[in-house]
């Protein structure tokens, strides 16, 4: 019954390495997002997609590449980690590009 | 200078108690206000959203925005050991749905 569900919860890995975290809605939302959250707790956007077009893509390194395959799953492809990766990210979903944005349990990455 | 500040806290208060928070912002293309409450390791969960400059009342919380001055904040009365939490405030602009967060404040509420 989970609405927004990620997976993993935690992810420890090496630097260097790839990793995805995957993200599933099953509110019938068009529109998702992905947020990072670091050691102070700020929370700041990376991506949104609606209708698994594009529609916000903040200052992120392109080794940060989001893929929606369809409207109800968006998951974050990282390709050569780094230490300063390491955060909280969370999905979260909204009806439409103005509505409430329900936010998912988050997945704690860790880069060693 | 980040576009929204938060008092990080931690703010502690008594059972019972009123907790007061608040939120400036520097950007006045800024319409609509929410309020998040974040528990320990979980997503945020939206509390309180407004747009108009005024307060907005739910239950135990309240919501006030003042756009002149730029000044948001959120009341929680008779409050509660269950809600110790990080409480973020967050915003965004009359078009698209880019919230742009503070950075929170962590408030403990002793029994």
């Amino acid at each position: 019954d989970t609405a927004v569900s990620q997976t993993p919860k935690y992810l420890v890995t090496q630097m260097g390495n790839d990793k995805s975290i995957k993200c599933e809605q099953n509110l019938g939302h068009d529109t998702m997002y992905w947020y990072k959250q670091d050691s102070k707790k700020f929370l700041k956007i990376m991506f949104s997609y609606n209708n698994k077009e594009l529609i916000i893509n903040e200052t992120v390194p392109n080794r940060f590449s989001p893929k929606s395959p369809d409207k109800a799953h968006l998951n974050l492809h990282i390709n050569s980690l780094e230490l300063g990766d390491s955060a909280v990210y969370f999905c979260a979903s909204s009806q439409d590009n103005f509505s409430e944005q329900f936010f998912g349990p988050g997945t704690r990455l860790t880069v060693l | 200078q980040k576009e929204v500040e938060q008092d990080p806290g931690p703010l502690s208060v008594p059972e019972g108690a009123i907790v007061s928070l608040n939120c400036t912002y520097s950007n006045s293309a800024f319409q609509y206000f929410m309020w998040y409450r974040q528990y320990s390791r979980k997503g945020p969960e939206l509390l309180m959203y407004t747009y108009s400059s005024g307060n907005k009342e739910d239950g135990r919380f309240t919501a006030q925005v003042d756009k002149s001055s730029k000044y948001i904040s959120l009341f929680i009365r008779d409050s509660q050991p269950s809600d110790s939490a990080t409480y973020l405030c967050a915003m965004r602009k009359a078009a698209g749905n880019k919230l742009t967060f503070g950075g929170g404040t962590r408030v403990l509420v002793k029994p």
